[in-house]
């Protein structure tokens, strides 16, 4: 089993729908939780970022936490084509140098 | 703008051939990484530095090798390059351990023939 398991998708929704894009994860040691967006033919950009459990918003996405159910969301109102990209989640722990991540979900938001 | 910058975005090699991809940061950052992304297998790491001239293996470290001489420079290597090697390239690099994200480079598409 991967320490990390994310929805490859596609998954296609139309413009202005709210989106959710999901991970879940085993290891109870993760501390710090990242979303990326990565575009076609470019390398990911870190989108938000969020120290153990809660939410955090930033315009049109919010990312939500539950350590309890070692489950995160990303959530991105009022979606656009501009948004279509594949959402890799990303997470460490507090001693570790690297991140562990998920396959990425490829998401199509048709106008 | 602080960048991550590789060298080439596409390239082609023969196979068997030695291969060198280059690695520079602007950002005085401790930690580079290696990474290959294919699809459907997300991001694979395979070497990373967390100092000048120190490395340690990723999860698929067979194959390659990496060379960090100086703090803004990490150069992986393909010793004979093979066809099983093509892929999407990126490097990355952070300030700290896991606790910061990375920042990631455009990618080199290398391809083996």
């Amino acid at each position: 089993q991967k320490e990390v398991e994310q929805d490859p998708g596609p998954l296609s929704v139309p413009e202005g729908a709210i989106v959710s894009l999901n991970c879940t994860y085993s290891n109870s040691a993760f501390q710090y939780f990242m979303w990326y967006r990565q575009y076609s033919r470019k390398g990911p950009e870190l989108l938000m970022y969020t120290y153990s459990s809660g939410n955090k918003e930033d315009g049109r996405f919010t990312a939500q936490v539950d350590k309890s159910s070692k489950y995160i969301s990303l959530f991105i109102r009022d979606s656009q084509p501009s948004d279509s990209a594949t959402y890799l989640c990303a997470m460490s722990g507090v001693s570790n140098y690297q991140l562990i991540w998920g396959a990425g979900t490829k998401l199509i938001i048709k106008p | 703008d602080v960048k991550v910058t590789q060298s080439s975005r596409y390239l082609v090699k023969r196979t068997g051939e030695k291969v060198f991809l280059e690695c520079v940061q602007d950002m005085d950052h401790e930690n580079m990484f290696w990474y290959r992304q294919d699809p459907g297998l997300g991001l694979r790491l395979i070497y990373f530095s967390y100092d000048v001239k120190m490395k340690e293996k990723g999860d698929i470290p067979e194959g390659y090798s990496v060379s960090r001489e100086k703090k803004e420079r990490f150069s992986l290597i393909l010793e004979s390059a093979s066809t099983n090697q093509t892929s999407m390239y990126l490097c990355a690099s952070n300030k700290d351990r896991g606790i910061y994200g990375y920042t990631f480079g455009s990618g080199t598409r290398l391809t083996v023939v």
